[in-house]
């Protein structure tokens, strides 16, 4: 079945140090999103990449970059992760043409912060 | 800019009644509406969507919703509830129509309980 797959599901890092989460599809959409969604919030989201254009929300932190090396691939990389970013990392695709408005989204990966 | 407000950060049924959980939206222009559900520790995933065409639009699972202009309501509605329905509900909006980007504008969420 055609998806979204994001590795690993959960993930411990230490404060101040860098952790990358990965996400990819077999879905063959143009566009890649992450959201982040803290316990009990809806999902916010921080970026996202149609083909290779980076746009990045107003309010993301400096803190979080993106990497995008192919269609199927996509990073979020916490540069240096503090405790408030302790949450729900999920990723979404959607296929970029007009008509086609759904997202559809990987299971989620949890970051902990020690 | 487009909102939704879900009323209800928990909404309880027993199994067999009537769900009904609510959003209305605020945009600027005639929107997509969306309900997802999202299960504990999973991702989300579409329950339905209206793209402006019926009003009534049935769903998976069993779920339907009603688009009302004059409202401004998407409210999410199942006729009997089941035991595998507990989970959390989040109402979406976006209005992008010209581009194949869809910036999601979600609610809050609602989390329905289920009891025997």
């Amino acid at each position: 079945d055609a998806m979204v797959i994001q590795n690993p599901r959960y993930q411990v890092t230490q404060f101040g140090k860098p952790v990358t989460l990965s996400c990819s599809q077999t879905l063959n959409h143009n566009v890649m999103y992450w959201y982040q969604q803290k316990s009990s919030q809806a999902p916010k989201l921080l970026f996202h990449y149609y083909d290779k254009d980076f746009n990045n929300e107003a309010d993301t932190p400096d803190n979080f970059q993106s990497r995008r090396p192919n269609t199927s691939f996509c990073f979020l990389d916490i540069r240096s992760p503090g405790l408030g970013d302790a949450a729900m990392y999920l990723c979404a695709t959607s296929r970029g043409s007009h008509g086609s408005y759904e997202q559809y989204f990987g299971p989620g990966t949890r970051l902990t912060v020690t | 800019a487009q909102s939704v407000t879900q009323l209800g950060s928990h909404v309880s049924v027993s199994e067999g009644a009537l769900v009904l959980l609510r959003c209305n939206y605020s945009s600027s222009v005639p929107p997509y509406l969306f309900w997802y559900v999202q299960y504990p520790n999973q991702g989300l995933q579409l329950l339905l969507k209206y793209t402006s065409a019926a009003t009534l639009v049935k769903g998976i699972n069993g779920f339907e919703a009603e688009f009302k202009k004059s409202e401004t309501s998407f409210h999410l509605t199942k006729p009997s509830a089941h035991m595998s329905d507990a989970a959390e509900y989040f109402c979406a909006v976006s209005d992008e129509r010209n581009t194949g980007f869809q910036k999601l504008v979600f609610g809050t969420g609602t989390r329905l309980l289920v009891s025997p």
